[in-house]
């Protein structure tokens, strides 16, 4: 089952440039984690917000949660050729501890210098 | 830092065979996932485990096995290959407490083709 559903699949920006990504999920959750790939590589943990929590932030990393609306957007400020890569959501359902996630299906951001 | 390596980065197999994928980590996290990444599909949990000799499946157990027989390795199973299993497999880790509870840590893949 697919919990996360990113938005959009595909985005293109000029370097400087700021990069807003959107997921929504369908049902409660512990906490929703941010990761990046890089083509052909494993995933990478960018950040993780709690339910309980609205807004967090790590350097040029902004997430937002709206539990009410069940969607997350991660935004990336001035943004660099290296930030090209693939993003997914994760969301944690809180099954018996053991952190088990459930990942949407990513969004390929390009950055262009 | 953790690190969380993958037997082989790419792996060409034929119809029928069995293939072993072997993951290790060297940080003592009680969890380890094995996840499957196609185009358009995203990640897709196959099978994890929360402690040595335990195993849940995942969204998409079907046609695969695993094996937790020590803390750090879990071993994914195709035990005869088919051409809709080619793939890149993910393997992950997570602790159950401590600074990184919550966060899964990734090995780098493997790129399974089956023919």
């Amino acid at each position: 089952s697919q919990q996360g559903e990113e938005d959009p699949q595909a985005l293109s920006i000029q370097e400087g440039e700021n990069a807003t990504m959107n997921c929504s999920y369908k049902t409660s959750i512990n906490n929703l984690q941010w990761y990046r790939q890089n083509s052909g590589r494993g995933l990478v943990h960018l950040i993780l917000i709690r339910s309980n929590e609205r807004e967090k932030h790590s350097g040029r990393l902004r997430v937002t949660l709206d539990t009410s609306k069940k969607s997350s957007s991660l935004l990336i400020t001035a943004s660099r050729a290296a930030d090209t890569a693939s993003y997914f959501c994760a969301t944690d359902l809180g099954w018996r501890n053991t952190d088990k996630l459930i990942f949407g299906t990513g969004t390929r951001l390009q950055v262009f210098p | 830092d953790v690190k969380v390596t993958q037997s082989s980065r790419y792996l060409v197999k034929r119809t029928g065979e069995k293939v072993f994928l072997e993951c290790v980590q060297d940080m003592d996290h009680e969890n380890m996932f094995w996840y499957r990444q196609d185009p358009g599909l995203g990640l897709r949990l196959i099978y994890f485990s929360y402690d040595v000799k335990m195993k849940e499946k995942g969204d998409i157990p079907e046609g695969y096995s695993v094996s937790r027989e020590k803390k750090e390795r879990f071993s994914l199973i195709l035990e005869s290959a088919s051409t809709n299993q080619t793939s890149m497999y993910l393997c992950a880790s997570s602790p159950n407490r401590g600074r990184w509870k919550n966060e899964q840590f990734f090995g780098p893949g493997t790129r399974l083709t089956v023919l």
